[in-house]
Parts: C-alpha cells; sequence; structure tokens
C-alpha cells in the first residue's frame, strides 16, 4: 500500500507570490491534515479536511488555506508569501477524524520563500 | 491548554547503550491519546506507537519499550541497545478526544545521535 505522498518535495519562492502544494492521502483513508514545521516554532497544525470539508483549523493567517477533493487528495495554498512562511510543510492521512485514529505522514514539501 | 514538554533537546550515545527518551504532558481531557513518532533526516514523520488515556500498560516492541504514567502526565520511551540506524529527531504528541480537537501537539522533539 503506498504511503502519503506529497509534491513538490522542494519548492523556491520569491516574497510575495503563492504556492500549492499537494497531498495524496493512503488509499481508504479519507481525512487529510496539513503542518508547519520550522525550527522556531516546531510543529503546528494548520488544518484537517474531511469529505471535502474542513473540520478543525489551526491558529494561522488567512493567507494559509486548503481545500479536498472527492478522492480525498488535499492541496494547501499559501498566497502573499512571506519569509517566515520558509518551512517544512506536512500532510498526515488518517481512516477518520477520530482522535484515536493513527496520522500516517508524508515526506513532506520544504519551501524555501527569498 | 493542552502542551506536550520534550526537556531532552539532543542525546548523544554509543551504540549499545540504552536510552531513554522523556515525555511528559498537560491537558484537561479525561479521554486522549499518546503517540511518538520518529523523523529521520529524510523529513518523513513514522509512527511509532499510540497509547490512549485509560491503558496504562508499558508495551515493548523489539527494542523498543514506552512507560506510560499517568500519576506523573508522563510517556517515556526507551531504546534497548541502540543502534545508529536509531539516530532521528523523535516526538511525542498528544490528541484529545473529549474537546474534539483532534489535531496532535507535538513536543518540540529530542534529537537522538547514536555513534558506531
Amino acid at each position: 500500500k503506498a504511503g502519503v505522498t506529497q509534491t513538490p518535495r522542494y519548492l523556491i519562492k520569491t516574497r510575495g507570490q503563492q504556492v500549492t502544494l499537494s497531498c495524496s492521502p493512503i488509499s481508504g483513508h479519507r481525512s487529510v491534515s496539513w503542518y508547519q514545521q520550522t525550527p522556531g516554532q516546531g510543529l503546528q497544525f494548520l488544518f484537517e479536511y474531511f469529505s471535502e470539508t474542513q473540520r478543525n483549523k489551526g491558529n494561522f493567517p488567512g493567507r494559509f488555506s486548503g481545500r479536498q477533493f472527492s478522492n480525498s487528495r488535499s492541496e494547501m495554498n499559501v498566497s502573499t508569501l512571506e519569509l517566515g512562511d520558509s518551512a517544512l510543510y506536512l500532510c498526515a492521512s488518517s481512516l477518520g477524524t477520530d482522535s484515536q485514529n493513527i496520522q500516517y505522514f508524508g515526506a513532506g514539501t520544504r519551501l524555501s520563500v527569498l | 491548554a493542552q502542551k506536550v514538554t520534550q526537556a531532552q533537546t539532543e542525546i548523544s550515545v554509543v551504540e549499545k547503550e540504552d536510552v531513554t527518551l522523556d515525555c511528559v504532558y498537560e491537558t484537561r481531557d479525561t479521554t486522549y491519546y499518546l503517540f511518538w513518532y520518529k523523523q529521520p533526516p529524510s523529513g518523513e514523520l513514522v509512527f511509532l506507537i499510540r497509547r490512549n488515556s485509560f491503558d496504562e500498560q508499558n508495551e515493548i516492541s523489539g527494542r523498543y519499550s514506552w512507560n506510560f504514567q499517568k500519576s506523573t502526565s508522563s510517556f517515556n520511551f526507551t531504546i534497548t541497545a541502540s543502534q545508529v540506524v536509531d539516530s532521528a529527531v523523535y516526538f511525542c504528541a498528544l490528541s484529545e478526544a473529549g474537546t474534539g480537537r483532534r489535531a496532535l501537539t507535538f513536543g518540540s522533539g529530542t534529537r537522538l545521535q547514536v555513534q558506531p
């Protein structure tokens, strides 16, 4: 069974641009969550999607948005990039939204904002 | 509010030594789940174990063992006879069931270096 797939693995953008990251969950998983990892703030929750609906949102500005498609694939978008958005963005999938469900992570997209 | 503390920033051991990674959590929820993940240099977070708040039994899986103590709000992870392949950053995480806040709250991680 294939794991969580994130594309692209690396991205370089400049301030003010926007970026879209993609995540394909494990087959059969319907919940997708996104996390940001930085050296200063560690791992922080961005949002979670289930059945194409955002179920939970972390404390991030509106520049960060996401969506989920009918096949459970998810994208996140960051508009008007800032230097501080440089981070590893990790996607996790799970069977459902219950707290006991294990979240399985992809290898991440490393975004560098210049 | 929920919080996970991993006080050990970095640990260095020599191969075959035993090592324990500490994790202390805070939550007001009575039903919650604790997790350990491993992050090798490739970046992917690899799931190691899940424990619910009602099950305080210790668990052993090969060279890995976990000690969950609700009385001290700790969920420590021990690697026996460490190997170079164990070198990674290890994260402890908490998920609350009662509050509806399912998102994982992570500790800051412990970097383990196993020297040959």
